[in-house]
């Protein structure tokens, strides 16, 4: 069973740091593009990043590039994300996924809430 | 920027049959553009629905159908249930690698 369990979430002031972890099991994590989506309280799901099955390339959205870095370590069979310089904007639910061809998701993680607040 | 363009809300009778439609800003979506489809209820996590146009994730039931109609990626629902009644999110690849979410169509059945 295709497992996805995200943590690192919390409070953080704007301008603090958190780091976004996301295990996987059931699959070979290797072998599959990982994706990072957002949902702010009471909006629509926003795509914020993703990252090749080697990590040699990642995609950003705009309003992130520059502030978030997603990395993965294939020997623990985890995501990350590195998100730099937060604001209030960031505030959201953050979703762990893994992205088969041709989609940004298939199999999705139940989230962790991030919030920018002083 | 490109936007992508969902209905915000539409009605259902249950037995139904419903047409959702994801536009871009940009032009004309099509095949390459990988359309697909979520389904999400509220404090859930969203489930996928159709992915690459119009592959069935496993298990999601054949009353749920992803096309291309005219310009528009489109979520046909047929015989709507009562469980049908959800957020449905369209997304599609842009060619510089990124992805694009429409706002949502919110499903009353």
């Amino acid at each position: 069973e295709v497992q996805l369990v995200e943590s690192g979430g919390g409070l953080v002031q704007p301008g603090g740091s958190l780091r976004l972890s996301c295990v996987a099991s059931g699959f070979t994590f290797s072998y599959h593009w990982m994706t990072w989506v957002r949902q702010a309280p009471g909006k629509g799901l926003e795509w914020v990043a993703n990252i090749k099955e080697d990590g040699s390339q990642q995609y950003y959205v705009d309003s992130v590039k520059g502030r978030f870095t997603v990395s993965r370590d294939n020997a623990k069979n985890s995501l990350y994300l590195q998100m730099n310089s937060l604001r209030a904007e960031d505030t959201a639910v953050y979703y762990c996924a893994r992205a088969p061809a041709g989609a940004p998701a298939d199999y999705w993680g139940q989230g962790t809430p991030v919030t920018v607040s002083s | 920027q490109t936007v992508v363009t969902q209905e915000p809300s539409f009605s259902v009778s249950p037995g139904g049959t419903v047409t959702l439609t994801c536009a871009l800003s940009s032009g004309s979506v099509s095949t390459k553009y990988y359309p697909s489809w979520y389904q999400q209820t509220p404090g859930q996590p969203p489930r996928t629905l159709i992915y690459n146009t119009n592959t069935r994730s496993s298990g999601v039931p054949d009353r749920f159908s992803g096309s291309i109609l005219g310009n528009k990626a489109a979520l046909t629902i047929t015989g709507a249930q009562a469980d049908d009644e959800s957020d449905y999110y369209c997304v599609v690849n842009m060619p510089n690698g990124i992805w694009v979410f429409g706002g949502g169509t919110k499903v009353t059945v």
